[in-house]
């Protein structure tokens, strides 16, 4: 079975581009979930989806940050304009309905670079 | 709020050790508690979890204990292998849709 695919798995941009990255959850998943990764702050969620609508944002650093769910098995994450201090490895997770326990299944993330 | 503290990395070991990896959490109720590791270049992949005090996670030569009366939830392995080098996160759910993290710590096995 596929796991969680994200793409690009690296991206290098120039500061004030803007960076599209993308995410198709696991099927029949119906939370997605939008992780940072740095050293220096490790894992932050960024951002949470329950049946496609957006139910948690308060982890989007700014105004910069935008996320969305068309649809069930698609997930965009955009940054616009981008800035060095977005440089950071990008993860999609997404977890089945009715997962008592929680369990997350995550994707092989997106490097970003930011010069 | 939620919370979770793991021991700082990177943790150096020789092939066959011995590996503990301490945690302990802080959560308001029963949480259900983690172990995922990060080999290098890939995601997160859960290794092991326990969903009620005293509870043993197990997996892969690994296990943790869900120690409700000291908070912790210690990742161990009785003899670790070079293919065993990774970041390992200890994380918990208490009641939330999220995961609470902790900030990894990077084991390295060396022959």
């Amino acid at each position: 079975d596929a796991g969680v695919i994200q793409s690009p798995r690296h991206e290098v941009t120039e500061m004030g581009q803007e960076v599209t990255l993308r995410c198709k959850p696991i099927s029949g998943h119906n939370s997605l979930f939008w992780y940072r990764q740095t050293m220096m702050r490790g894992l932050e969620l960024l951002i949470y989806f329950n049946n496609n609508v957006p139910i948690d944002d308060s982890g989007m650093p700014e105004d910069r940050f935008s996320a969305k769910m068309p649809n069930a098995s698609f997930s965009t994450l955009k940054i616009q304009p981008s800035e060095p201090r977005d440089s950071a490895v990008y993860f999609c997770a997404s977890r089945p309905p009715g997962s008592g326990t929680g369990e997350l299944f995550f994707g092989e993330g997106s490097r970003l670079t930011v010069l | 709020g939620d919370s979770v503290t793991q021991m700082e990395g990177p943790v150096t070991l020789s092939e066959e050790a011995f590996l503990t990896i301490n945690c302990t959490y802080t959560a308001t109720g029963y949480p259900s508690l983690f172990w995922y590791v990060q080999y290098p270049g890939e995601g997160l992949q859960l290794l092991l979890k326990a969903t009620k005090a005293d509870d043993k996670g197990s997996n892969k030569g690994f296990e943790a204990t869900y120690r409700k009366e000291t908070t912790s939830f210690h990742l161990e392995k009785g003899s670790v292998q070079v293919s065993d080098s990774a970041v390992y996160f200890c994380a918990l759910r208490a009641g939330s849709y999220q995961l609470t993290f902790g900030k990894g710590t990077k084991l390295s096995v060396i022959p």
